[in-house]
């Protein structure tokens, strides 16, 4: 099946920084790149839904200037949480449509867990 | 709007035991459903799905029918192992627009030998 990647798989900062964070599908192109948000022992948030060279779409309550989406090319979408905040610790997750999917599924990526000092 | 209801977790179970997951839904439409399981630390890993009423999905053991008359798209297997240990994710997208999933809150399975 296609493969999605995330990097880094972990990050710890201190709080007042940027972190970035990149999702890649290594096999396919993806037209459509989601985020979402995990927190602890709860259901995926969706934050964002980015088109390759086009602005993100962001969920009703996610600040679009704090969470700044790249989608530069049909392999790579990036995530960058601008000025974190301890409160912005949580799992980011990232999921890619295949262009030539007939069911539009999504592939997952194996999730960033952020943790802000 | 689109809504999963998944039944409370955590689901403890002895080895070989059977298990069901249950999972309704609401949505507009014909929606395709889905079952995700996430093991810890992990991200998701689609489990199985079904595109139209009456479908079975299955895979590793597990399977769950569409059921367009209940609204419902329960999960079950019928010899858990340890292994199975995981979160388990009902989610649906609907088949108009975006592929955008909506997921339930996600039931833990606890399987102990």
């Amino acid at each position: 099946g296609a493969v999605v990647s995330q990097h880094p798989s972990r990050v710890i900062c201190k709080s007042g920084t940027s972190v970035k964070i990149e999702c890649r599908s290594l096999d396919f192109q993806a037209t459509t790149m989601f985020w979402y948000r995990q927190f602890p022992k709860q259901s995926l948030m969706l934050m964002a839904t980015s088109n390759e060279g086009s602005k993100a779409t962001y969920e009703q309550g996610v600040e679009k200037d704090k969470f700044l989406i790249n989608h530069a090319s049909l392999t790579l979408s990036t995530l960058t949480v601008t000025s974190a905040h301890p409160e912005d610790s949580s799992f980011y997750i990232c999921s890619a449509i295949s262009g030539t999917s007939s069911y539009n599924e999504q592939f997952f990526g194996p999730g960033t867990r952020l943790t802000v000092l | 709007g689109n809504s999963v209801t998944q039944m409370e977790g955590p689901v403890t179970l002895s080895e070989e035991a059977f298990l069901t997951i249950n999972c309704t839904y609401t949505a507009t439409g014909y929606p395709s459903l889905f079952w995700y399981v996430q093991y810890p630390g992990e991200g998701l890993q689609l489990l199985l799905k079904a595109t139209k009423a009456d479908d079975k999905g299955s895979n590793k053991g597990f399977e769950a029918t569409y059921r367009k008359e209940t609204t419902s798209f329960h999960l079950e297997k019928g010899s858990v192992q340890v292994s199975d240990s995981a979160v388990y994710f009902c989610a649906l997208t609907s088949n108009s627009g975006y592929s955008t999933l909506t997921f339930g809150k996600g039931t833990m399975l606890l399987v102990s030998p």
